[in-house]
C-alpha cells in the first residue's frame, strides 16, 4: 500500500459529461502530480500542485482542471468528455520535490467514456 | 526536451534466471535522478528502485539492481532469480532540474512475462 488513496477506482460514464477524481497523498506530502495512461500515449504528466498551489503544467487539456485543498488532497476535473480521454488517471505524491524523491502513486482511476 | 525510450516491447524469462530490461534517457541536464517502476495487471505503479546521476555505485534493492552507464546514458533494470510475481509491465523514468524539479518522465514501458 502506497498511502496514496485515489476514488473511485473505477469510472463509467458518456460523452459530454464532466467528472471529478479525486486523490488523498500520502501524509505529511506536500506535492501532487497528475498523470494520464493511455495505451497510445503511454504515461503522460498533467499538473502539479505543491502545498495548495499550481506549480506546472503538462500535456493538460483546457477541459481538465485541478486544485489542491487547504487539506492537501486534490481533485482532478474532466469536463466535456470525449472516448478519446478514456484511459487509467493516476496521483501520485511525493515529500520533497527532489532528484531523490520517489513519488508514491495511488492505485488510480480507470475511466472509460461511452 | 528528456526522453526515455524503453526499446523491448516484451520480453520472456525463464523463472529462476536473471533477465536485463533496457532504458536510455536523453537530458542535457548534470543533475538528474532515475526510477524504475513496476505495474503489474492490477494496474497500480510500484517504486523499484532509484539512481541519482552522481551516484558511483549501481544502485540494488533486493532482486533489483539498476546498470547505470552515464556515459552511454544508460540504466538498465537487472532482475536476479525471477519469479512468477515478476511478470508485469516496467516503466524507466527520470526527474531533471527541467521546469518541474519533481515531474517524472516515463519511458514506453517494457512487457514483462516470467515462464515456469
Amino acid at each position: 500500500d502506497s498511502g496514496v488513496t485515489q476514488t473511485p477506482k473505477h469510472l463509467i460514464t458518456a460523452t459530454g459529461q464532466r467528472v471529478t477524481l479525486r486523490c488523498s497523498p500520502r501524509s505529511g506530502d506536500l506535492s501532487v502530480y497528475w498523470y494520464q495512461q493511455s495505451l497510445d500515449q503511454g504515461l503522460q504528466f498533467l499538473i502539479h500542485y505543491y502545498n495548495g498551489e499550481e506549480r506546472a503544467k503538462g500535456n493538460i487539456l483546457e477541459r481538465f482542471s485541478a486544485q489542491q485543498f487547504p487539506d492537501l488532497h486534490s481533485e482532478l476535473n474532466l469536463s466535456s468528455l470525449e472516448l478519446g480521454d478514456s484511459a487509467l488517471y493516476f496521483c501520485a505524491s511525493s515529500a520533497e520535490d527532489t532528484l531523490m524523491g520517489e513519488a508514491f502513486f495511488g492505485q488510480g482511476t480507470r475511466l472509460t467514456v461511452v | 526536451a528528456q526522453k526515455i525510450t524503453q526499446t523491448q516491447p516484451g520480453m520472456f524469462v525463464q523463472e529462476k534466471e536473471a533477465v536485463t530490461l533496457d532504458c536510455t534517457y536523453d537530458t542535457s541536464d548534470q543533475s538528474y535522478g532515475l526510477f524504475w517502476y513496476k505495474q503489474p495487471s492490477s494496474g497500480e505503479m510500484i517504486f523499484l528502485i532509484y539512481q541519482g546521476s552522481y551516484d558511483e555505485q549501481n544502485a540494488t534493492e533486493g532482486r533489483y539492481s539498476l546498470n547505470f552507464q552515464k556515459a552511454r546514458k544508460s540504466a538498465n533494470l537487472v532482475i536476479s532469480a525471477s519469479q512468477l510475481g515478476d511478470s508485469a509491465m516496467y516503466f524507466c523514468a527520470m526527474k531533471n532540474r527541467g521546469s518541474t524539479l519533481g515531474r517524472l518522465y516515463f519511458g514506453r514501458g517494457t512487457q514483462l512475462t516470467v515462464w515456469p
